[in-house]
């Protein structure tokens, strides 16, 4: 166990549905970061917040969105969503805003979402 | 933009051999991470690299850094069949806003016997 808990694990919806991926970062940890895993791309960076404010955006969809709450955990929204969402979603954690020199991210065991 | 590559993107090994997986980005990081994916699981950190020259070891893993060249090598020592796993290599840009990490497309590794 990382310490890096995300919930579901797993996640079955249609296309055009709404769906909230939930990720309690490790404690202490103040950032959290999102990741989204296909086939065809690779690991893409979406989104980064520290200590409840975002940091970094990276190549998130207009119709994906994330907060993280004053207790840290952090929720990724996505809606309207189409087969290619299709991924694993991971969080992931860090004690500051930078990757630690010794330790970088600690990640989650990650969301798979499945859109039919 | 950072961009890292890895090469090869599939690696089949045999046991007993030694074999190297190379990790290149465009511009100049600070840090350099190694990291272990099995199927369908999350990623487990192996190595940080903070410097040039930089070398760490565990077991039958050995990463190096060389930040002039702007790469990074992972050496699998005599492989066995529990190192076959996705291996992720990772870099952040200096004094980026927020220090993402942006990964390579990784190395599938299957050692066969």
């Amino acid at each position: 166990d990382s310490g890096v808990t995300q919930t579901p694990k797993h996640l079955i919806t249609a296309t055009g549905q709404r769906v909230t991926l939930r990720c309690s970062p490790r404690s202490g940890d103040l950032s959290v970061y999102w990741y989204q895993q296909s086939l065809d791309q690779g690991l893409q960076f979406l989104i980064q917040y520290y200590n409840g404010e975002e940091r970094a955006k990276g190549n998130i969809l207009e119709r994906f969105s994330a907060q993280q709450f004053p207790d840290l955990h952090s929720e990724l929204n996505l809606s309207s969503l189409e087969l290619g969402d299709s991924a694993l979603y991971f969080c992931a954690s860090s004690v500051k805003g930078q990757p630690l020199a010794n330790y970088g991210y600690t990640f989650g065991s990650g969301t798979r979402l499945t859109v039919v | 933009e950072l961009k890292v590559e890895q090469n090869p993107l599939f690696l089949s090994m045999q046991e007993g051999k030694n074999y190297t997986i190379y990790c290149n980005y465009s511009t100049t990081s600070d840090r350099l991470y190694w990291y272990r994916q099995d199927p369908g699981k999350s990623l487990e950190s192996l190595f940080v690299l903070l410097s040039n020259g930089a070398v760490k070891q565990e077991g039958r893993l050995m990463a190096s850094l060389d930040t002039k060249a702007r790469l990074s090598t992972l050496h699998i020592t005599a492989a066995v069949h529990d190192l076959s796993a996705t291996y992720f290599c990772a870099a952040n840009m200096i004094k980026a806003a927020g220090n993402k990490l942006t990964f390579g497309g990784g190395t599938r590794v299957l050692v066969k016997p």
